[in-house]
């Protein structure tokens, strides 16, 4: 079964970090750009950021930038997410999301997601 | 950055209804946009993409239509399974930006 799995969600102190990671399981993420989708409580969607197969092109929301890092490890199938000086408005339901091989961009596989509060 | 956005942000109807779901952009996406489905405490769910194409395995009931800066989903005959919130996504520019969600309610 193709699937996307995150882990590394967490409650957070304001100032701190956090890495999520997102793992590929059947099949290999080396192929597809990759993207980190977040969800606030009770919240819509808001994309986050952007990395392309060969981590030549990354793009982030201006919400998080300068402040999240995206990357990955094609070897290792996986994807991350390194959050740094949290804040309490970045808590929310962390999802990767794929972008699928060709021209089209519409997320077409979704991880479960995972929770990051961030809270003193 | 291009904004999305949808009407309406609540939406009551009953099972066999037709229900139209409304998206614009703020700027023209061409047909770079897509419709997914999120279900409480659940992932997102791509419905349709390029406006119109139905992702493999979605029933036949859901249709998307549109280009430019105005788009619409549409439910043909609701069914108890579709009671869900809907989000369209464009994908023209690089930040994906979503709408802010319609919620489709039990009346």
């Amino acid at each position: 079964e193709v699937q996307l799995v995150e882990s590394g969600g967490g409650l957070v102190q304001p100032g701190g970090s956090l890495r999520l990671s997102c793992a590929g399981s059947g099949f290999t993420i080396s192929s597809n750009s990759m993207n980190w989708v977040r969800q606030a409580p009770g919240k819509g969607l808001e994309w986050v950021s952007f990395i392309t197969s060969s981590s030549s092109t990354i793009y982030y929301a201006d919400s998080v930038k300068g402040r999240f890092t995206i990357s990955r490890d094609n070897a290792r199938n996986s994807l991350y997410l390194q959050m740094n000086s949290l804040r309490a408005e970045d808590t929310a339901v962390y999802y990767c999301a794929r972008d699928p091989v060709g021209p089209e961009d519409a997320f077409d596989i979704w991880g479960q997601g995972t929770m990051v509060t961030v809270s003193s | 950055d291009i904004q999305m956005t949808q009407s309406p942000s609540t939406l009551s109807a009953s099972v066999g209804d037709r229900v139209t779901i409304t998206c614009r952009a703020s700027q023209s996406i061409s047909s770079w946009l897509a419709w997914y489905q999120q279900k409480p405490g659940k992932a997102p769910k791509l419905l349709i993409y390029h406006a119109s194409t139905l992702e493999n395995g979605v029933p036949s009931r859901f249709s998307g239509s549109g280009s430019g800066t105005e788009f619409t989903l549409t439910i043909s005959s609701l069914q108890p399974d579709d009671f869900a919130t809907y989000y369209c996504q464009q994908y023209n520019a690089y930040s994906r930006t979503f709408g802010q969600g319609t919620k489709v309610e039990i009346k």
